[in-house]
C-alpha cells in the first residue's frame, strides 16, 4: 500500500490562478479530510468527506471546493487563489468516520 | 465548542532528560477521541496514541507514555530519556463523536527540540 499520496510537493502560484491539489488514498477508506497548516495556528479542517459522493466543510472552507467522485481520490481546488491561502496542505483519510486519521505527506503552496 | 490548548509553544531540554508535554481540551460531548501526532522536521505527520473518553487508562509505549485526566481535561505526553530524533513539533488533537465524521481540531502545537 502506498498510504495516502499527495501530488504535487510544491506548488507557487501567482494570484488569481486556480489549481487542483491532488489527494489519492489506496487503502479503500471512506473518510477523507483536507487540513491547512498555518504557522502558530495548527492544523485546521477545510473540508471532508465520509464516502464517495458525500462532502462537507470545516472549519475554514471559503475559497475552497472538493468532490468525492471515487473512494481514492479527494482533490481539492483553489477557484482563484489569493495570498492567504499560502501554507501546507495536508490530506488525511481513515476506514471510516471514527478511526485513526493518516496522513499525506502535505502539499506546500505559495501564492504570491 | 471544542478546544486543544497546548500552552507550551517551544521547550528544549538536554538529551537524556525527561521531557511533558501539556495538552488540555473542551468538549461538550461525553464520547470523545484524542490523539497525540508528531511532525519531525521532514514535515510528515506521525500518529502516536488515540484514546477515547471513556478509557482513562494510562499507557506507555518504550519512551513514551501518556496521561489521560478527564477531572482536569488533561491529555498529557512524556518522553523518558529524550534523545535527538524526539526532537520535533508535537499536536495534540480532539475528535467528538458526530454521527459519520471524525473531524480533528488540533493544537498549535509544542516544538521540542532535543540537545545532544
Amino acid at each position: 500500500n502506498a498510504g495516502v499520496t499527495q501530488t504535487p510537493k510544491f506548488q507557487v502560484l501567482k494570484t488569481g490562478q486556480s489549481m487542483t491539489l491532488q489527494c489519492a488514498q489506496d487503502m479503500n477508506h471512506e473518510y477523507m479530510s483536507w487540513y491547512r497548516q498555518d504557522p502558530g495556528m495548527g492544523l485546521r479542517l477545510i473540508h471532508y468527506s465520509v464516502g464517495a459522493g458525500i462532502t462537507d466543510q470545516g472549519e475554514v472552507p471559503n475559497g475552497y471546493n472538493v468532490s468525492r467522485s471515487t473512494t481514492e481520490d479527494f482533490p481539492l481546488r483553489l477557484l482563484s487563489a489569493a495570498p492567504s491561502q499560502t501554507s501546507v496542505y495536508f490530506c488525511a483519510s481513515s476506514p471510516t468516520g471514527v478511526e485513526t486519521q493518516y496522513f499525506g505527506p502535505g502539499t506546500r503552496l505559495l501564492v504570491l | 465548542a471544542q478546544k486543544v490548548t497546548q500552552a507550551q509553544t517551544e521547550i528544549s531540554v538536554v538529551e537524556k532528560e525527561d521531557v511533558t508535554l501539556d495538552c488540555v481540551y473542551e468538549t461538550r460531548d461525553t464520547t470523545y477521541y484524542l490523539f497525540w501526532y508528531k511532525q519531525p522536521p521532514s514535515g510528515e505527520l506521525v500518529f502516536l496514541i488515540r484514546r477515547n473518553s471513556f478509557d482513562e487508562q494510562n499507557e506507555i509505549s518504550g519512551r513514551y507514555s501518556w496521561n489521560f485526566q478527564k477531572s482536569t481535561s488533561s491529555f498529557n505526553f512524556t518522553i523518558t530519556a529524550s534523545q535527538v530524533v524526539d526532537s520535533a513539533v508535537y499536536f495534540c488533537a480532539l475528535s467528538e463523536a458526530q454521527a459519520g465524521a471524525n473531524n480533528l481540531f488540533f493544537g498549535t502545537g509544542t516544538r521540542l527540540t532535543v540537545i545532544p
